[in-house]
């Protein structure tokens, strides 16, 4: 079946660092991609999205690189700050198109 | 413009109880996603329903657990006879259209059963 997953569970980096985030996919089919930000007790947050068509989409402090050929994204953030330290989600739809996949998670934790 | 809203935040059930969840979708929506958060899981999909219309279900655990989405009001999940298992973050989403992307989350209701 379809499957959407992260490489590490955690990751740990100090303030200013930059954040590396990484995430495998299993359907070739897959034409879009978004990554979310869960903070403790909150509900998911959208923070950038891509299709296939591209293979980098830059945002605000983060950009998204997508490698179809090995089927593989990930989220880079810049300058990493205290308010990054989340739980990071890559989600693909699914081929019905009537919901989103989602890996497991990456622990983001900045320490000062 | 509020965002998705979920009820309660918090629900503590007895084993044997049942429980009703409550999400509002954004205004304009009518569109909503159920999904359910375990501990250090990541989000896994339950019930897609628009408007008095249960669209795909295929997530959903084949007894104890029912979705609605009625003309007027909340859509509801609702969660009979629970067991210790049940307990887990439940999140709802809502979108405009049937869309595959970026729709919005709520803030979720976490389901405790004792």
């Amino acid at each position: 079946g379809e499957s959407v997953g992260l490489h590490l569970p955690t990751l740990s980096v100090q303030e200013g660092d930059n954040s590396i985030i990484n995430c495998a996919y299993s359907n070739s089919a897959s034409d879009y991609f978004i990554w979310y930000k869960q903070e403790s007790g909150k509900g998911p947050q959208f923070i950038i999205d891509i299709r296939s068509n591209m293979d980098k989409r830059q945002g605000q402090r983060v950009t998204v690189l997508l490698n179809k050929t090995v089927k593989h994204l990930s989220l880079q953030i810049a300058a990493t700050q205290p308010g990054d330290s989340a739980v990071y989600f890559c989600a693909a739809p699914n081929q019905a198109g009537t919901a989103l996949i989602f890996g497991k998670g990456t622990t983001l934790s900045v320490s000062s | 413009n509020a965002g998705v809203m979920q009820n309660p935040r918090h629900l503590v059930r007895r084993r044997g109880q049942e429980a009703r969840l409550r999400c509002s979708p954004m205004k304009g929506h009518s569109h909503v996603y159920w999904y359910r958060q375990l501990p250090e899981e990541g989000l896994k999909f339950m019930v897609y329903l628009q408007k008095e219309n249960i669209i795909d279900e295929s997530g959903m655990p084949k007894e104890r657990f029912s979705a609605e989405f009625p003309k007027e009001g909340p859509s509801i999940l609702r969660i009979q006879q629970v067991v210790r298992g049940d307990s887990a973050a439940y999140f709802c989403a809502s979108s405009r259209d049937r869309e595959r992307e970026g729709y919005t989350f709520g803030s979720g209701t976490r389901l405790t059963v004792v």
